[in-house]
């Protein structure tokens, strides 16, 4: 079946280590991107990606890190300058132009930093 | 902030009775989008209304748009307790705008 597939499902971390999140999606869609969930807040965008080798800043960039050398994929690495890395993250991915049609999610990487 | 914001926050209703749920935003925007979230879940895009229509129906779902109140309504009829879940709206324009949610119950 064709989606979005993020892995691991649950990560815990130790301060000051680097996270690699896992996203892989088989629906041939042009853009992708990483989303940050916080309790009581909305998603929060954190990069996004309309090509492979290119991808922009969303509005909580900082302490994160993307790359797309592939279209099916878009790992997004936490790295330990991220001070408050504890949260669901949420992959999605949609057809053509970025934030233009709808957007198809995976299940979510939730990181608890010890 | 360019967020939407749904109206109420949580909303507990009886299996059977409607759910009605608002966004309200304040870009200007392309469409106007609303997802579901069942607890601990991705989200799953439930209905697209473009910011030149007024009114969508999708099986039990209806979605207005006022683009002059830049505001937007989900109506969920005839409740049912899978129903339950978190629901957002995302005013669309250079970036998608997703609001806190709307937690609905339905107990029944």
């Amino acid at each position: 079946d064709g989606g979005i597939t993020q892995s691991p499902k649950y990560l815990f971390r130790k301060e000051g280590q680097n996270v690699t999140l896992s996203c892989e999606q088989n629906l041939n869609h042009d853009a992708m991107y990483w989303y940050r969930q916080d309790p009581g807040q909305g998603l929060r965008l954190i990069y996004y990606s309309q090509i492979v080798n290119d991808f922009q800043k969303g509005d909580i960039a900082e302490g994160y890190s993307v790359s797309r050398e592939k279209k099916e994929s878009f790992p997004l690495t936490v790295t330990s300058a991220q001070k408050n890395p504890t949260a669901f993250y949420l992959c999605a991915s949609s057809m053509g132009q970025a934030f233009t049609g709808e957007l198809f999610f995976g299940e979510g990487s939730r990181l608890t930093v010890l | 902030s360019q967020q939407g914001e749904e109206d109420p926050q949580a909303l507990s209703i009886q299996e059977g009775e409607n759910a009605t749920m608002n966004c309200s935003y304040k870009t200007s925007i392309n469409n106007l989008q609303w997802y579901r979230q069942n607890s601990g879940r991705g989200l799953v895009h439930l209905i697209l209304i473009r910011s030149n229509e007024r009114e969508k129906h999708s099986g039990r779902l209806r979605v207005t748009l006022d683009t002059s109140k830049k505001s937007s309504s989900l109506l969920i009829t005839a409740s049912r307790a899978a129903d339950t879940a978190s629901y957002f709206c995302a005013p669309t324009g250079n970036q998608f705008y997703f609001g806190t949610g709307t937690s609905l119950t339905v107990i029944p």
